[in-house]
């Protein structure tokens, strides 16, 4: 079965700590997204990388860094510089330049005490 | 710069009526549209999109779309609610540049009442 999958659902953290969330896809996709979600605020674009090597911030970028060493491969690291750090965290893909929709995976719930 | 407005927060409807989901946008070039739905602590999955040609779009679950250019609207509607249309469904854009980003509204909770 083709699709993205984030580990783990949820995840619990103190403040302070530095985490990890995992997204892999292999439906051989060149892009790749990592959105945060807030009740009422919609998806809010955190990074984008559209080639291996490759990213770019998007409108919430502070706090967080990514890394894409491999094109089925885009984590997120929420670092303790993120002021506000629990939410949902969605990452998604999207097959190439001559496309627009993406494909979301199932998210990871993110509560930092 | 490309927006997504999406009309009421929370729509109810019962089950068996029209649902009618309202998202304006506001694109300086021609835009591409899209209606995702989201179930509690899952992703997105998106119902249908539009990009060019036919300006009423089918999705799946029997929704469809119509693209109004002269509105800059994209409104979601079904015919006949059903208990497991229950979600929350989002309205994004998109535009022909490098890097393509969805440019998301901030969602519409649909409940529907038995």
């Amino acid at each position: 079965d083709g699709g993205i999958t984030q580990s783990p659902k949820y995840l619990f953290r103190k403040e302070g700590q530095n985490v990890t969330l995992s997204c892999e896809q292999n439906l051989n996709h060149d892009a790749m997204y990592w959105y945060r979600q807030d009740p009422g605020q919609g998806l809010r674009l955190i990074y984008y990388s559209q080639i291996v090597n490759d990213f770019q911030k998007g409108d919430i970028a502070e706090g967080y860094s990514v890394s894409r060493e491999k094109k089925e491969s885009f984590p997120l690291t929420v670092t303790s510089a993120q002021k506000n750090p629990t939410a949902f965290y969605l990452c998604a893909s999207r097959v190439g330049q001559s496309s627009y929709e993406q494909y979301f995976g199932p998210g990871t719930r993110l509560t930092v005490t | 710069a490309q927006s997504v407005t999406q009309l009421g927060s929370h729509v109810s409807v019962s089950e068996g009526a029209l649902v009618l989901l309202r998202c304006n946008y506001s694109s300086s070039v021609p835009p591409y549209l899209f209606w995702y739905v989201q179930y509690p602590n899952q992703g997105l999955q998106l119902l249908l999109k539009y990009t060019t040609g036919a300006t009423l779009v089918k999705g799946i679950n029997g929704f469809e779309a119509e693209f109004k250019k002269s509105e800059t609207s994209f409104h979601l509607t079904k015919p006949s609610a059903h208990m497991s249309d229950a979600a929350e469904y989002f309205c994004a854009v998109s535009v022909q540049t490098g890097a393509n980003n969805l440019f998301f509204g901030t969602g519409t909770r649909l409940t529907v009442i038995p």
